[in-house]
């Protein structure tokens, strides 16, 4: 069974832009979370979307949105960037979504650079 | 809100050499997960723990979930050079609210040849 996977791998933007990342979980799985990693602030949790509805979101901006497909692939968006925004950005797959803890299965991480 | 601590910090250790890893929670845990992560990469799933008591194993690495000292620990034994790489702790919402997990500041593992 293919892993989940993320796409793109590097992003390089200016400051001010957006930008959209992308992730396909593991066929059958219905809940993708995302995460941001940085050196200062370590691996937080940005939102879950389960069965295309945000379940869970963390302390993060507005600037920060995301949203789930039908086939469970999600999105994240970041508008206008800040050079804090650079970071690697991991989903997380999982079955499902409460009220028991699942396994979560993470991507590769699409590390960004904001210039 | 739930933090999770883990020490040490960072470890080098010999070829060979068994090690233990800690991950204290400062709420009760009710999943405790364990990752391993290559530098700049993604988090490779270890174990997933749910009940006091709970021992898991892989290969040379186990994991045991004490439920009254909300603590998990990981251990190695006879460690490997492919051991080497950070070990994420990460703990589950209690109550079921969902994949959310709240990770620790991680564990740095080095294995000396």
């Amino acid at each position: 069974k293919a892993g989940v996977t993320q796409t793109p791998r590097y992003l390089i933007k200016t400051r001010g832009q957006q930008v959209t990342l992308s992730c396909s979980p593991i066929s059958g799985h219905r809940s993708v979370s995302w995460y941001q990693q940085t050196p200062g602030q370590g691996l937080q949790f940005l939102f879950e979307y389960f069965s295309e509805t945000q379940r869970n979101k963390g302390n993060f901006p507005g600037r920060f949105s995301g949203r789930q497909f039908s086939n469970s692939r999600s999105e994240m968006n970041v508008s206008t960037l800040e050079l804090g925004d650079s970071a690697l950005y991991l989903c997380a797959s999982s079955l499902a979504s409460g009220p028991l803890p699942y396994e979560q299965y993470f991507g590769p991480g699409t590390r960004l650079t904001v210039t | 809100s739930q933090e999770l601590e883990q020490s040490p910090q960072s470890l080098i250790v010999q070829e060979g050499k068994n090690l233990t890893i800690n991950c204290t929670s400062s709420k009760t845990l009710y999943g405790l997960y364990w990752y391993k992560q290559k530098y700049g990469e993604g988090l490779i799933f270890l174990m997933m723990l749910q009940k006091g008591g709970e021992e898991k194993s892989h290969e040379k690495i186990t994991a045991k979930l004490d439920e009254k000292k909300q603590q998990s620990s990981l251990h190695i034994t006879a460690s490997q050079p492919s051991h080497a790489g950070i070990y994420l702790c990460g703990a589950a919402p209690f109550g079921g609210a969902g994949n959310m997990l709240t990770f620790g500041g991680g564990t740095r593992l080095m294995v000396k040849p």
